[in-house]
């Protein structure tokens, strides 16, 4: 995997319902992966960062795991809120100083959730 | 909030002018991004900076181009702007000792008619 992909690309969910998405990533030289909150008319906001095999990160009712090995993260909504749509994005980023921080991006999952 | 506004906000030009947007980040950060934002493909990295006056492509940068005289501004300019550069455009900076943690400007949406 050159880049990072997301899938689905969009998801439509009713309220309560528990849901996930996955992100897929050059597993090669990784060093992190991130996950952003991006609401529409906002700037995106970040979640979580992770960089070891088999990590878990919580927050609230959002919650995502890490494999580094095989290059996929998955991001899973417990019990999701209308409040909760919003594009998800997954970034990686490799190690070495000539990455100069740089994040390479997915397309983002489009998540809605209707009451 | 990582100190990061953007000028301007909103903008409305037309075909062939020139835009130059800012980027002003309030905590000495070496690195700085500029994206611009379209459907279906997310945050595409326009131009980056490593420093003072050193910059580099991202992977959609014909017909930008940046530049970074001080640490704490970053300009970002279209030097004739066409329809295909409407979009939202977003600055980023890293916080390298949260493993490369990008926080993100406002955003300027441009439009150019």
């Amino acid at each position: 995997i050159l880049n990072v992909e997301q899938s689905p690309q969009s998801l439509h969910v009713q309220e309560g319902d528990s849901t996930n998405f996955t992100c897929s990533f050059p597993s090669s030289n990784f060093y992190a992966l991130h996950w952003y909150r991006w609401e529409t008319a906002k700037s995106p906001e970040a979640l979580f960062v992770m960089t070891l095999n088999g990590d878990e990160k919580k927050k609230g009712r959002i919650s995502a795991t890490l494999n580094t090995k095989e290059g996929y993260s998955y991001l899973y909504i417990k019990g999701s809120q209308p409040e909760d749509s919003a594009t998800y994005l997954c970034a990686s980023s490799a190690e070495g100083g000539t990455s100069y921080g740089k994040l390479t991006f997915g397309q983002g999952t489009i998540l809605t959730v209707h009451p | 909030d990582a100190g990061i506004t953007q000028s301007p906000r909103h903008k409305v030009t037309e075909t062939g002018t020139p835009v130059t947007l800012r980027c002003h980040q309030t905590e000495n950060h070496r690195y700085m991004y500029w994206y611009r934002q379209d459907p279906g493909h997310g945050l595409r990295l326009i131009h980056y900076s490593y420093g003072v006056k050193d910059t580099d492509k991202g992977e959609v940068s014909d017909g930008y181009s940046v530049s970074r005289s001080k640490t704490e501004d970053f300009l970002l300019t279209l030097e004739s702007a066409t329809s295909s550069q409407t979009s939202v455009y977003f600055c980023a900076i890293t916080r390298l000792a949260e493993y490369n943690e990008q926080f993100f400007g406002p955003g300027t949406r441009l439009t150019v008619l």
